[in-house]
């Protein structure tokens, strides 16, 4: 079955460590997303991929980086840099249209230790 | 991009019973989407109406929206436990799109055995 799965669903920082969180996709979308939801609410956007090798800031971008070497990949590290990220991480894909829905997958929960 | 805002925030009704959730927004979209997360959970798309209709129905739900008013309503009829979750909508807007969505912070529904 085709689907975006996320790795590992529960993760763990210690102060100062940069940690990569990993999203593949087998749905052969052009398009990849990636979110944070903290607590009650919404989903906010950290960076998205509209094409391979290419990738965009969203809203929130300071302390993540990403890369977007392969269509089916989209792995998103949370750098020391990041001083709040304890969060819920969630990955998304669409074709490349506007009026397309996304498709996401399970998340992983990020924690400082 | 602005959020949409759902009402209202928190929402708990019997078996059975008819629940309406509600999203505004502020500024022309190409189309709304709405969205279903249980706890713990990625998002799972339900519905997506464009900007030039004005009522889409799937199974026991029914979604309307008034672009004059800048609103939506989601209607879940004959409630089963299993609609417990959170709903979000999720907006595209005019001109936009390359960036996608953009979330409101949730109807968070409960339905009572």
């Amino acid at each position: 079955d085709g689907g975006i799965t996320q790795s590992p669903k529960y993760l763990f920082r210690k102060e100062g460590q940069n940690v990569t969180l990993s999203c593949e996709q087998n749905l052969n979308h052009d398009a990849m997303y990636w979110y944070r939801q903290d607590p009650g609410q919404g989903l906010r956007l950290i960076y998205y991929s509209q094409i391979v090798n290419d990738f965009q800031k969203g809203d929130i971008a300071e302390g993540y980086s990403v890369s977007r070497e392969k269509k089916e990949s989209f792995p998103l590290t949370v750098t020391s840099a990041q001083k709040n990220p304890t969060a819920f991480y969630l990955c998304a894909s669409s074709i490349q249209n506007s009026n397309q829905p996304q498709h996401f997958g399970d998340g992983t929960r990020l924690s400082i230790l | 991009s602005q959020q949409g805002e759902e009402d209202p925030q928190a929402l708990s009704i019997q078996e059975g019973e008819n629940a309406t959730m509600n999203c505004s927004y502020k500024t022309s979209i190409n189309n709304l989407q709405w969205y279903r997360q249980n706890s713990g959970r990625g998002l799972v798309h339900l519905i997506l109406i464009r900007s030039n209709e004005r009522e889409k129905h799937s199974g026991r739900l029914r979604v309307t929206l008034d672009t004059s008013k800048k609103s939506s309503s989601l209607l879940i009829t004959a409630s089963r436990a299993a609609d417990t979750a959170s709903y979000f909508c999720a907006l595209m807007y005019s001109g936009g799109g390359a960036d996608g969505l953009t979330f409101g912070k949730g109807t968070h529904l409960i339905i009572q055995p």
